[in-house]
C-alpha cells in the first residue's frame, strides 16, 4: 500500500456521460497530481494542485476539472466523455520537502467509456 | 519543451542476464531524475532517483548514473529476475514546476 487511495479502481461508463474520480493523498503530503496513461499517449500530466490551490496544468481537457478539498482530497471530474478518454488515470502525491525527490502514486482508477 | 526518450520494447531477456534500458532527457534546466517501475495491473512505484549530475541512484540492483554531457540517464542491473518483469519508465522533473515528464516505457519481459 503507497499510501495513495484512488476509487474507484474500476469505472465503466457510456459516452456522453460524467464521472468523478477520488484521490486520497498520502498523509501529509500537500501536492496532488493526476496523470492518464493510455496506450497510445503514454503517460500524460494533466493537472496539480497545492494545499488547495491548483499549481500547474498540462494536457487537460477544457471537459476535464479537478479540485482539491481542505482536507487535501481530489477529485477528478471528467465530463461529455469520448471514447477516446478510455484510460488509467493515476493520482500522486508529494510532500513540501520531497520536492523533486519522488511521487508516490495510487493504484489507478481504469475507466472505460463504452 | 521538456522530453524524455525511451528505448523502444519489448527487451526480453534471460534470467541472470545484464540489463540497460537507455534514457536520454532534453529540458530548459536542471532536472531531477526518475526510474519508476509498473507491475502489471498496479500503480507506478519509484525504484531510483539522482538530483544533481555525477548522482548515481540505486535500488534492489538497479543503478543509473546522472549524466549531463550526454544528457543520459541510462538504468541497469547485472542479473535480472523472472520477478523484474515489468515496464519501466524514465521521468524528470524541474525544480519549482515538480510535474514529471515521463518517457513512453519500456517493457522488460525476463525468461526463466
Amino acid at each position: 500500500d503507497s499510501g495513495v487511495t484512488q476509487t474507484p479502481k474500476h469505472l465503466i461508463t457510456a459516452t456522453g456521460q460524467r464521472v468523478t474520480l477520488r484521490c486520497s493523498p498520502r498523509s501529509g503530503d500537500l501536492s496532488v497530481y493526476w496523470y492518464q496513461q493510455s496506450l497510445d499517449q503514454g503517460l500524460q500530466f494533466l493537472i496539480q494542485y497545492y494545499n488547495g490551490e491548483e499549481r500547474a496544468k498540462g494536457n487537460i481537457l477544457e471537459r476535464f476539472s479537478a479540485q482539491q478539498f481542505p482536507d487535501l482530497h481530489s477529485e477528478l471530474n471528467l465530463s461529455s466523455l469520448e471514447l477516446g478518454d478510455s484510460a488509467l488515470y493515476f493520482c500522486a502525491s508529494s510532500g513540501r520537502t520531497e520536492a523533486n525527490y519522488g511521487y508516490t502514486f495510487g493504484s489507478g482508477t481504469r475507466l472505460t467509456v463504452v | 519543451g521538456d522530453s524524455v526518450t525511451q528505448m523502444e520494447g519489448p527487451v526480453t531477456l534471460s534470467e541472470e542476464a545484464f540489463l540497460t534500458i537507455n534514457c536520454t532527457y532534453t529540458a530548459t534546466g536542471y532536472p531531477s531524475l526518475f526510474w519508476y517501475v509498473q507491475y502489471p495491473g498496479e500503480g507506478l512505484q519509484l525504484l531510483l532517483k539522482a538530483t544533481k549530475a555525477d548522482d548515481k541512484g540505486s535500488n534492489k540492483g538497479f543503478e543509473a548514473t546522472y549524466r549531463k554531457e550526454t544528457t543520459s540517464f541510462h538504468l541497469e542491473k547485472g542479473s535480472v529476475q523472472v520477478s523484474d518483469s515489468a515496464v519501466y519508465f524514465c521521468a524528470l522533473s524541474l525544480t519549482g514546476r515538480r510535474a514529471l515528464t515521463f518517457g513512453s516505457g519500456t517493457r522488460l519481459q525476463v525468461q526463466p
